[in-house]
C-alpha cells in the first residue's frame, strides 16, 4: 500500500539557520498522488502548511517550500531561515484514490525545535 | 484556523466501558474523517462520511467501533467496549468535497485514555 517516510523524528536548529525535513513516499496508483505538509503547533490542532497536486511544482507558505519530485518520490520541506515560532511537529502526507475512495496517509512526523 | 470542534478534549475510561466522542465539522463541509493517532505518532484512518453516508471504513471499525454523522447533529465515534490499545488521540477532520486534492481541516482531537 501507499506509505510516507520521514526519517528524522526530531530536528533541532538554531534560530536564523536553514532547515530541511526529509519526506519520501511510495504510491501504488498509476497517477500521481497529491502531497501535503501539515503542522501541529504546541497546544493547537493539525493544520495544513502547504500542498502540491502537480508533479514538478513547488508549494510555499510562511517561508516554507516543498517541491514535488516524482523521479525521486520526494517532497522535502525547506526553510532558509527558521524562527523560534516555527517549533512544531511537521507531518508529510499523501492522498490518492483507492478503491473508489480516498484517504490521507501520514508520515510519522518530525518534531522541530528552534533554539534561540 | 480550523473550525472543527471536537468534544471532549480528554476522555478517561476503564476497560470494557463505552467511550463516545463528538465532532462538529466546519460549516458547509459534507465530508468527515476520523483518524486515530497513537503514542508513536502513527495515524490510522478509521472511517469517512459524506453527509450521512459511510464512504469507507477499516475492518476495526466494523467490530467495536461505530460512527455516524446524522443530519443536523454532531458526528460521533463510539467504542463499545474500550481496550487498553484504544488509548490514543482521535482526530476528526472535515473537507469541502471527497476529492483527494482537497484539504482536510482538523479538530484539536479527543485524547482517550483507557485504564
Amino acid at each position: 500500500g501507499d506509505s510516507v517516510t520521514q526519517t528524522e523524528g526530531q530536528v533541532t536548529v538554531s534560530e536564523s539557520k536553514s532547515l530541511i525535513i526529509n519526506c519520501t513516499y511510495s504510491a501504488t496508483s498509476i497517477g500521481y498522488p497529491n502531497l501535503f505538509w501539515y503542522v501541529r503547533y504546541p497546544g493547537e490542532g493539525l493544520q495544513l502548511l502547504l500542498k502540491v497536486i502537480t508533479a514538478g511544482q513547488k508549494g510555499s507558505s510562511r517561508g516554507f517550500e516543498a517541491t514535488y519530485n516524482k523521479e525521486a518520490t520526494s517532497f522535502h520541506l525547506q526553510k532558509a531561515s527558521v524562527q523560534e515560532s516555527d517549533s512544531a511537529v511537521y507531518y508529510c502526507a499523501l492522498s490518492e484514490i483507492s478503491s473508489g475512495s480516498w484517504q490521507l496517509i501520514f508520515g510519522s512526523g518530525t518534531q522541530l525545535t528552534v533554539m534561540p | 484556523n480550523s473550525k472543527v470542534i471536537q468534544t471532549p478534549r480528554y476522555l478517561v475510561k476503564g476497560q470494557g466501558q463505552k467511550a463516545k466522542m463528538r465532532c462538529i465539522p466546519e460549516k458547509g463541509h459534507p465530508v468527515v474523517f476520523w483518524y486515530q493517532q497513537n503514542k508513536n505518532n502513527e495515524f490510522k484512518f478509521l472511517i469517512n462520511f459524506q453527509n450521512q453516508e459511510v464512504l469507507q471504513q477499516i475492518d476495526m471499525t466494523e467490530k467495536r467501533f461505530s460512527a455516524e454523522c446524522p443530519s443536523n447533529s454532531p458526528c460521533s465515534l463510539e467504542i463499545q467496549s474500550s481496550e487498553a490499545g484504544d488509548s490514543a488521540l482521535y482526530l476528526c477532520a472535515s473537507s469541502l468535497s471527497r476529492g483527494p486534492q482537497n484539504t482536510l481541516y482538523f479538530g484539536a482531537g479527543t485524547r482517550l485514555s483507557v485504564l
